[in-house]
């Protein structure tokens, strides 16, 4: 069965630099690979998304994601970190083609900037 | 245009009770899906309806149902009410059943006492 891994509960970061979150996903290459953002006492919205066609995406607010198959990854990075950056993320696939409605995610990683 | 709107906020029950969580999706959506986050934890699959019927289950007991109206708006039911049920419960919207991407909700954060 599908399954998702991000490595590492909490990233802190200062303001400017780089945000990296990582993400693994399991077996097979999942149809679809998406990226949300949770802040507190809300619900997910969604950053960015893959499904076919080139590997690097971009989303919302200045982040990318690369899909790399040979690595069975979909890490989250965004050049310069911003205050408003600080949220709970989370990678998430969908495990089929015909499972648009079901989304595994993992366990989210909480994004702490320092001044 | 309105977002996923889900009702109420936040309750509160005691262990045994019955709750019944309420979900608007977006207008023109014909697909709901229901999630639990459990504090600390991503979220995890329950249940997804389109055009009234049930096209996806998650690995949860029997005590958990929902249904799909008319309207498109969603409920989630939940029997026996147990302490491990305290939760965020978030409702997610799409155009089709198969379409990958989804609209939350702000969810119904559920304490059982």
């Amino acid at each position: 069965a599908q399954s998702v891994t991000q490595l590492g509960s909490h990233v802190s970061v200062s303001e400017g630099a780089l945000v990296l979150l990582r993400c693994n996903y399991s077996s097979s290459v999942p149809p679809y690979l998406f990226w949300y953002v949770q802040y507190p006492n809300q619900g997910l919205q969604l950053l960015l998304k893959y499904t076919t066609g080139a590997t690097l995406v971009k989303g919302i607010n200045g982040f990318e994601a690369e899909f790399k198959k040979s690595e069975t990854s979909f890490h989250l990075t965004k050049p310069s970190a911003h205050m408003s950056d600080a949220a709970e993320y989370f990678c998430a696939v969908t495990p089929s083609y015909n499972q648009g409605g079901k989304l595994i995610f993992g366990q989210g990683t909480e994004l702490s900037v320092k001044p | 245009d309105a977002g996923v709107t889900q009702s109420p906020t936040h309750l509160i029950k005691t262990r045994g009770q019955h709750v019944t969580l309420r979900c608007s999706p977006i207008s023109g959506h014909k697909s709901v899906s229901w999630y639990q986050q459990v504090l600390g934890q991503g979220p995890q699959f329950i249940f997804q309806y389109y055009e009234k019927e049930e096209r996806g289950r998650g690995n949860f007991p029997d005590r958990f149902s929902a249904r799909q109206f008319p309207n498109y708006s969603s409920e989630l039911n939940v029997n026996a009410l147990l302490l491990g049920d305290s939760a965020l419960y978030l409702c997610a919207s799409s155009q089709t059943s198969f379409e990958n991407i989804q609209y939350f909700g702000a969810g119904t954060r559920l304490s059982v006492l």
